[in-house]
């Protein structure tokens, strides 16, 4: 079945640092990815998608490209700040909207 | 728009009470399922519904019902609570139901089994 793996945390950076989450996903399709942000003690909110390859998603700083022959979809920031400490999710969804969750990363930035 | 909202926010039961966690949505969608989140796990998809009197299982549906008799609520029932249920449980919605829809997410009900 379909599954996303992504790099185990916590990943700790100062502020202003370059940050890169790994994201890779196995699927029988061509599914959709996301990255959800989940602040402490919030539901999950969407911070960016790409629907095909070599589109690529960008929102508040942050930006993935979908990479069909690397099956990738890797979260990048050039300047973090401390607001950007969260958990982030990678997922996709293949089949009709169901939504295939890495196990999410968490990110701590110090000032 | 409140969005999706959730009751209640904090639950403890014991092992085999039953339990409804509330979901509802003003947004007028027509997709909405429910996850669970266990640390280490990510999220998991147990039921879900594609509009109103229709639902369908997900990843983990054992233990759990639904049912959808409006397009607001979207009601998650425990019928005989356990200790494996222990868990963060989020609804979420999204206006239909293609592959690239944004999920509208719930703030989440924190459901302790003893």
């Amino acid at each position: 079945g379909d599954s996303v793996t992504q790099m185990e945390g916590p990943v700790t950076l100062s502020e202003e640092a370059f940050l890169t989450i790994n994201c890779t996903y196995t699927a029988t399709g061509y599914p959709s990815l996301f990255w959800y942000v989940q602040y402490p003690g919030e539901g999950l909110q969407l911070l960016l998608k790409a629907t095909k390859a070599d589109d690529k998603g960008s929102n508040k700083g942050f930006e993935a490209t979908y990479r069909k022959e690397t099956t990738s979809f890797h979260l990048e920031k050039g300047s973090v700040q401390v607001s950007d400490s969260a958990v982030y999710f990678c997922a996709l969804s293949d089949q009709g909207n169901k939504l295939v969750f890495g196990a999410g990363t968490i990110l701590r930035v110090k000032s | 728009n409140a969005g999706v909202t959730q009751t209640p926010k904090f639950q403890v039961l014991k092992t085999g009470q039953s339990m409804t966690l509330q979901c509802a949505q003003d947004m007028n969608h027509e997709y909405m399922s429910w996850y669970r989140q266990d640390p280490g796990m990510g999220l998991r998809l147990i039921h879900y519904s594609v509009g109103a009197g229709i639902t369908d299982q997900g990843e983990v549906p054992n233990g759990y019902n639904v049912s959808r008799s409006t397009t607001e609520d979207f009601p998650l029932r425990l019928l005989s609570a356990a200790p494996s249920q222990t868990s963060v449980y989020f609804c979420a919605s999204s206006r239909g139901d293609t592959s690239g829809d944004e999920q509208f997410f719930g703030p989440g009900t924190r459901l302790t089994v003893l």
